[in-house]
């Protein structure tokens, strides 16, 4: 069955560093990868998505790229605040809709000042 | 807009209790969805809706029932809580449910059934 593979254990970054967040997966082969962001007690929010033929995407300071030979994404924040503390979670589908989804575990991000 | 609303916030129930999770949105979006989260796992869909009147079982079902009878609302039922159930409960919305749609999450509903 396909599987989704993120980093369970928090990760710990200085302010003003590159954050790389790493979502691997097995037995798939998605057409469109996205990332949320979770707050505690709140619900997830959208960042971005991409689709299996394009290598890199951007918005404001993040960064994915999508490599499916090594079937991984990375996630990248630029110039790390403590705002951008959270859980951020990779979730990948074909083109089946959302019904289809599949939701990774989610990577906690501190961001210490 | 007020996006997705969920009630109540958190609840308690007994074993073999039933009781509704409410989900509504202001965006006149047809899809619609359930999911439940739980340490160690990622979100898992329980049900979906594609629009009002349609309805159709998620990864994980059982226990739980649904209706769409507006585009509105979207509401959970558990007819016979179990101790399973305990976890926290988000309904989701997008324009057309296909995966170039923005997905946009309700709070939240943290249910422990005791």
């Amino acid at each position: 069955s396909q599987k989704i593979e993120q980093n369970s254990e928090a990760l710990n970054i200085q302010e003003g560093k590159t954050a790389t967040l790493t979502c691997n997966y097995t037995n798939y082969s998605p057409a469109y990868l996205q990332w949320y962001r979770q707050d505690p007690g709140r619900g997830p929010v959208f960042l971005l998505l991409i689709r299996e033929n394009e290598k890199e995407k951007r918005k404001e300071r993040l960064k994915v790229t999508f490599d499916t030979t090594l079937k991984q994404s990375l996630f990248h924040i630029t110039a790390s605040q403590p705002a951008d503390s959270a859980t951020y979670l990779c979730a990948l589908t074909d083109s089946g809709g959302y019904q289809k989804v599949t939701f990774g575990i989610g990577t906690k991000l501190q961001v210490i000042p | 807009n007020a996006g997705v609303t969920q009630t109540p916030k958190f609840q308690v129930l007994k074993t073999g209790q039933s009781m509704t999770l409410q989900c509504a949105q202001d965006m006149n979006h047809e899809y619609m969805s359930w999911y439940r989260q739980d340490p160690g796992m990622g979100l898992r869909l329980i049900h979906y809706s594609v629009g009002a009147g349609i309805t159709d079982q998620g990864e994980v079902p059982n226990g739980y029932n649904v209706s769409r009878s507006t585009t509105e609302d979207f509401p959970l039922r558990l007819l016979s809580a179990a101790p399973s159930q305990t976890s926290v409960y988000f309904c989701a919305s997008s324009r057309d449910g296909v995966e170039t749609d923005t997905q946009y999450f309700g709070p939240g509903t943290r249910l422990t059934v005791l």
